[in-house]
């Protein structure tokens, strides 16, 4: 959907490497949601964020959602292999709704 | 825990033939949803069920039906299908409706339509 925009399209890192994926909303975020998807498999939950400012952090992927709710940023730490995927980011814009809108997803390579 | 089962994975049909897509969740969440995933447009929402016996359309609910079984199944059925319908298709549950209940996803199914 055009309401929710990842950068960048797909991204090839060695592995080590930092990296940044972002997640921009043409609305308020009551909700943002991110995603990894392995080839093949379906979505595995990663984290939410709902408040601005919010920060969370599982093992090296941080995510953070900034202080007017419209932009989400998803960073990895010192990248290895098993990061590779496709990460998506998923919003809820009217806050509970039922329907979430999703971004067009990422794609990351990371090379031994 | 399986979590969300989807069946068949894989199916190929040809045009004009009826399909029922099945989903079943051992999580007891009240909410469910199915969405298609196609390349450069992302995943798109068919139709949900915020509880058993309600279903509602999503972006895409064309050429498609819904059944809310029970709690645990959701049902996707494609009457006649169509070409345009080829896509990866996702079944996913939750707790409930609202921003602190994340959705859980199946594996997907994959349907050609030829």
């Amino acid at each position: 959907s055009q309401e929710l925009e990842q950068s960048p399209q797909s991204l090839i890192v060695q592995e080590g490497k930092n990296l940044t994926i972002n997640c921009t909303s043409s609305k308020t975020l009551y909700g943002l949601y991110w995603y990894k998807q392995k080839y093949g498999e379906g979505l595995i939950f990663l984290m939410m964020l709902q408040k601005g400012g919010e920060e969370k952090s599982h093992e090296k992927i941080t995510a953070k959602l900034d202080e007017k709710k419209q932009q989400s940023s998803l960073h990895i730490t010192a990248s290895q292999p098993s990061h590779a995927g496709i990460y998506l980011c998923g919003a809820d814009f009217q806050g509970g709704s039922e329907k979430l809108v999703f971004g067009k997803g990422t794609k990351l390579t990371v090379n031994p | 825990n399986a979590g969300v089962t989807q069946t068949p994975k894989f199916q190929v049909l040809k045009t004009g033939q009826s399909m029922t897509l099945q989903c079943a969740q051992d999580m007891n969440h009240n909410s469910m949803y199915w969405y298609r995933q196609d390349p450069g447009m992302g995943l798109r929402l068919i139709y949900y069920s915020a509880s058993e016996g309600t279903t509602d359309k999503g972006e895409v609910p064309n050429g498609y039906n819904v059944s809310r079984l029970n709690k645990r199944e959701f049902s996707l059925r494609l009457e006649s299908a169509a070409p345009s319908q080829t896509s990866v298709y996702f079944c996913a549950s939750s707790l409930a409706a609202g921003a602190t209940k994340p959705q859980h996803f199946g594996d997907g199914t994959r349907l050609s339509i030829l």
